[in-house]
């Protein structure tokens, strides 16, 4: 069975700096897509960004990027020049070839004026 | 552009009662998932379907049913609730493309309560 590990629950940022969220992942998968959303307090999911696992290099949008690592199944966002906007629930996802989407337990992400 | 839309927002019914939620995909988008959030969890999967079929199913009792019409919209029915199955409901929808991991579009969810 697939699971995805979120094992942040809280984290915290200045404003401007730079703050990582860890994700590990388990699947015995070779090719599968991994997304990290974002939940703001008014409920709406957004999707952030998004790996294809058989693409080595490492996916970037804008302020957010992410350190894919296949082997250690580990899949990382790191966002630069944090915003207070970016302040919201972030979840790891895992979708693999049978359809299924597998969600993390969620970071909750303050960033501090 | 519409997005996708959930009715209704709130919902409150008592154990073993049946509920049927229901969902609105983006415009052109032929794929529906459906999620439940449980209060401070992460989304769980129940199912997703395309093209009026169930394309996918997480680990969800048979109680948990959808449909999917022409047009594309969804309902979620879950039958003989359970004080568990409180939660928030999100329908998702998307295109499938290679009919794997395009992006998803999430609705404002229905909050469902179980007394």
């Amino acid at each position: 069975a697939q699971t995805v590990t979120q094992s942040q629950p809280e984290m915290s940022v200045q404003e401007a700096e730079t703050v990582t969220l860890s994700c590990t992942y388990d699947t015995s998968e070779s090719n599968y897509y991994l997304f990290w959303y974002k939940q703001p307090p008014s409920r709406q999911m957004i999707l952030v960004i998004r790996q294809e696992a058989y693409k080595q290099q490492n996916a970037t949008e804008n302020r957010f990027s992410v350190n894919f690592q296949k082997a250690a199944k580990s899949f990382s966002l790191k966002i630069s020049d944090s915003q207070l906007g970016d302040t919201a629930m972030y979840f790891c996802a895992f979708f693999n070839t049978g359809n299924q989407f597998y969600f993390g337990t969620g970071t909750s992400l303050t960033v501090i004026p | 552009e519409t997005g996708v839309t959930q009715s209704p927002t709130h919902l409150i019914k008592t154990r073993g009662q049946q509920v049927t939620l229901r969902c609105s995909s983006q415009s052109g988008h032929n794929t529906v998932s459906w999620y439940q959030q449980a209060l401070g969890q992460g989304p769980q999967f129940i199912f997703q379907y395309y093209r009026e079929e169930e394309n996918g199913r997480g680990n969800f009792p048979p109680r948990f049913s959808g449909l999917q019409f022409p047009n594309y919209s969804s309902e979620l029915n879950v039958n003989a609730l359970e004080l568990d199955d409180s939660a928030l409901y999100l329908c998702a929808s998307s295109l499938p493309g290679l009919g794997l991991g395009n992006e998803q579009f999430f609705g404002p969810g229905t909050r469902l309560t179980v007394l």
